[in-house]
């Protein structure tokens, strides 16, 4: 079985400056794909970024990259330039490629940007 | 397009008092899954539709069924509620996209708690 790992349960980052959360997963699949979600207090689930395991370019959507290290089962979010607005808890999630397309998550990291 | 939209969004419970959760999607997708969502564990999948009259079980899928009524609906039953279902419940659909695997979208979540 898939398993995701969050390490850090709270961060916090000042505004402007750069943070990285992490994320670490178990798997014996070669395809699958690895998501960033962000849940802000609204509750809403908003999709961050996508990474596909067989591409080896990291993905980037503006502010937010991920370092993607497939060896090492590691899929870390760099956010750049950190806004209030970013203040959110963030979901790391394996999705297999197997019947179903199931999402496995993470427990969460919280993160806050202070002003 | 409203996406996913579910209802209630807030639902109060007694022990042994059963309901359905309503979830709709609007993008003609195949798949639809309920997850619940508690602190500490992220969301953890209860079941889920792979295609239109299906419907499988995830990995905490006790005390709880499904109804794939068609392609836009899947519901979610609880037969007899108990405090432990105490959670906030998400309905998210995906399918597949230009050969690949798409994201899943997720409506706004029901806070349910039963006293």
């Amino acid at each position: 079985a898939q398993t995701v790992t969050q390490s850090q349960p709270e961060m916090s980052v000042q505004e402007a400056e750069t943070v990285t959360l992490s994320c670490t997963y178990d798997t014996s699949e070669n395809n699958y794909y690895l998501f960033w979600y962000k849940q802000p207090p609204s509750r809403q689930m908003i999709l961050v970024i996508r990474q596909e395991a067989y591409k080896q370019q990291n993905a980037t959507e503006n502010r937010f990259s991920v370092n993607f290290q497939k060896a090492a089962k590691s899929f870390s979010l760099k956010i750049s330039d950190s806004q209030l607005g970013d203040t959110a808890m963030y979901f790391c999630a394996f999705m297999t490629m197997e019947y179903g397309n199931k999402l496995v998550f993470g427990a969460g990291t919280i993160l806050r940007v202070k002003s | 397009n409203a996406g996913v939209t579910q209802t209630p969004k807030f639902q109060v419970l007694k022990t042994g008092q059963s309901m359905t959760l309503q979830c709709a999607q609007d993008m003609n997708h195949n798949s639809m899954y309920w997850y619940r969502q508690d602190p500490g564990m992220g969301l953890r999948l209860i079941y889920y539709s792979a295609s239109e009259g299906t419907t499988d079980k995830g990995e905490v899928p006790n005390g709880y069924n499904v109804s794939r009524l068609n392609k836009r609906e899947f519901s979610l039953r609880l037969e007899s509620a108990a405090p432990s279902q105490t959670s906030v419940y998400f309905c998210a659909s995906s399918d597949f996209f230009g050969g690949g695997v798409n994201e899943q979208f997720f409506g706004p979540g029901t806070r349910l708690t039963v006293l």
